[in-house]
């Protein structure tokens, strides 16, 4: 799996949107991008993927750029309950295992 | 979305003794299952592979005679601690594929178990 770089956090005003970046430089044409994100004590929670357009779901929207490097989640509307670690894992279709990284905790303040 | 649920949330238990961990998907089948531990402030570190019907596969390091896994049905793996020691205790957490997902990787991940061993 590539490997992935994330700020290791980052604040966020509440109601606003939040952009946590992630860099995957050495991305291969099979690997998707996956968001997880782990609230405090609980296991983690799966958001989006994509390949390379960009994605929206009921969660957040996947902004990955044209050459596949990097990409942003986006929450459009943060509340408190946004705040978690979130982690970036770049991972090929039929891959089974998950590698996570570091992740960015991401704050969001009241 | 499908649940993934564990038991106990929580243990505590002396040292040299083993303990149970239970991973079921409630509202589905699991072919296979993964099990993660997380130390504090740490990310989760994927331990092995369970496969139903078959021997778990476990990762570099793993100690298999340590940590056993039974995934005796669809719905149920188990994690054994074996003579646990001070340091297993650890977030312990389990996954299972989304089945309707084909080839990607979306996995729906168990609440955890916080093992303490005095």
């Amino acid at each position: 799996d590539a490997k992935t770089t994330q700020p290791p956090s980052m604040d966020c005003a509440e109601g606003r949107a939040a952009n946590l970046p992630c860099n995957h430089s050495t991305i291969s044409g099979n690997e998707y991008v996956y968001w997880y994100r782990q609230i405090h004590s609980q296991g983690p929670q799966y958001i989006i993927h994509g390949l390379k357009n960009n994605e929206t779901n009921e969660m957040a929207s996947l902004i990955i750029t044209e050459d596949r490097k990097s990409s942003t989640l986006i929450l459009p509307h943060a509340t408190l309950r946004d705040t978690a670690v979130y982690y970036c894992i770049a991972s090929p279709f039929g891959n089974e295992k998950l590698t996570f990284g570091t992740g960015t905790r991401l704050t969001i303040i009241p | 979305g499908a649940v993934v649920s564990q038991h106990p949330s929580w243990v505590i238990c002396k040292s040299g003794t083993s303990v149970k961990i239970e991973c079921r998907s409630l509202d589905f089948q699991a072919t296979t299952m993964f099990w993660y531990r997380q130390f504090p402030k740490q990310s989760l570190m994927l331990m092995a592979t369970s496969n139903e019907g078959s021997k778990a596969t476990y990762e570099q390091g793993v100690e298999k005679d340590k940590f056993l896994i039974n995934h005796a049905s669809l719905t149920l793996s188990t994690l054994t601690v074996t003579s646990a020691h001070p340091e297993d205790s650890s977030f312990y957490i389990c996954s299972a594929r989304d089945p309707t997902a084909g080839g990607y990787n979306e996995q729906f991940f168990g609440p955890g178990t916080r093992l303490t061993v005095l």
